[in-house]
Order: structure tokens, then sequence, then C-alpha cells
């Protein structure tokens, strides 16, 4: 079974460039998440998909952020205009269910440096 | 605000001993809770999990303890072996869907 796949796995754009991160999930897991950790800081939530629907955004830090999941299977994550403080790695994350004892599984993230 | 903490941002134990890596959280309505490892280059793995209703479970070489009272858990990795050096972050999840993250303490395990 293939685990949680992002594209790309490293990513260097200018400042007020736009860069698109690409999920997979895992094949049945309707849930997805978006983390990302910034430098010397902890890995922090953005927002939870069920199926197509955004479930929770409440961790996007801006509207420079977009994430959207058509139809329900792979989800993108839009940054525009990109700004030095979005470097980072960002992890994307799925689970069959959303409740405790549904193993969230992490992808590989993808890293962005804003220059 | 950090709602979880992990307060030693590395440790080195010998081959064969045991590792002990502690957290600290300061939301009461956490009511399950995560360990996850992660090795360079990669997305961090689960390892093991308690729910607030027990204050231990053990998966192979790998303990969680949970003290709700002292809103403190720690992983026990006995014996340490050097496949186990990565960093090892502790989550906590409450009534939401988002797991709460501490910076993560990296292990080194030397032979």
């Amino acid at each position: 079974e293939a685990g949680v796949t992002q594209f790309p796995s490293h990513s260097v754009i200018e400042k007020g460039q736009t860069v698109t991160l690409r999920c997979d999930p895992i094949s049945g897991h309707d849930n997805l998440y978006w983390y990302r950790r910034v430098m010397g800081k902890e890995i922090k939530f953005l927002l939870h998909f069920v199926k197509e629907s955004k479930q929770d955004e409440s961790g996007m830090p801006n509207n420079r952020f977009l994430a959207e999941r058509t139809g329900g299977t792979y989800s993108t994550l839009k940054v525009q205009p990109a700004e030095l403080e979005d470097s980072g790695v960002y992890f994307c994350a799925s689970s069959r269910g959303w409740s405790s004892g549904n193993t969230i599984y992490f992808g590989e993230g993808s890293w962005l440096t804003v220059v | 605000d950090q709602q979880v903490k992990q307060n030693s941002p590395s440790l080195s134990v010998q081959e064969g001993r045991i590792s002990i890596l502690n957290c600290d959280y300061t939301n009461s309505m956490f009511d399950y809770f995560l360990w996850y490892k992660k090795y360079p280059a990669e997305g961090p793995t689960f390892l093991i999990s308690i729910s607030s209703i027990k204050d231990k479970n053990e998966d192979g070489r790998f303990t969680v303890f949970l003290n709700k009272s002292a809103k403190h858990l720690s992983l026990h990795i006995v014996p340490s072996q050097p496949g186990d050096s990565a960093v090892y972050f502790c989550a906590a999840m409450g009534s939401g869907y988002a797991l709460n993250f501490g910076k993560g303490t990296s292990l080194l395990v030397t032979p």
C-alpha cells in the first residue's frame, strides 16, 4: 500500500511568487491534513479535509494560503504570494477516520524555501 | 502559545540502556496522546499512543506513561538500540482533529 505522497519534495522560490504543493493521501483515507514546521518551531496544524470538505481550517495563517481537495482525492496547498516567513516544511497526512485511535500517517514533507 | 512542550531538545543514551523522553502539556481538554518518530528527510511516523483513561500503554520496547494530574507523559524505550536514533515528537489531541505537537527531542543511541 502506497503511503502519503507529496510533491515537490523541495522548492525554492522568490518572495512574491506562487507555489503549489500537492498531496496524495493513502487510498481510501477520507481525512487529509496539512501541517507545517517552520525553522525552530513545532509542527503546526493548518487544516483538515473530510473528503472534499474543509472540516477545520483554523490553523491557516492568512489568506495567502489556499487549500483545495476537489473530488475528495488529492489535495493542493497554494501559497500566493509567498513571503520569507513561509519557508519551512509542509507535511500532509491522512487517516481513514478522524477520531482518536485512527492512525494519522504523514508524508515525507515538501520543503519550501522562499528567498 | 505552545500547549505541548518537550523541554529537552536532545538526549544521548548508550545502547542497551533505557531512554526516557518527557513531554508536558497545558490543555486539560487533551484526551489522547501520541508519540511520533522522525528520521531526517522523512515525515513523522506513528509510534505509540495512549488515551487519557489509561496511565500506561506498552508495545514491545516502547512504553508510554501518562500522569494526568501532572499533565505529563513520558516515552520509555528499553533496551535502546542505535536504530532508535531519531527525533521524537509528542503530540496531543483534544475534541478537535488537530494534533498539537511539541518541538521534538533528538535521541542519539550510541553503541
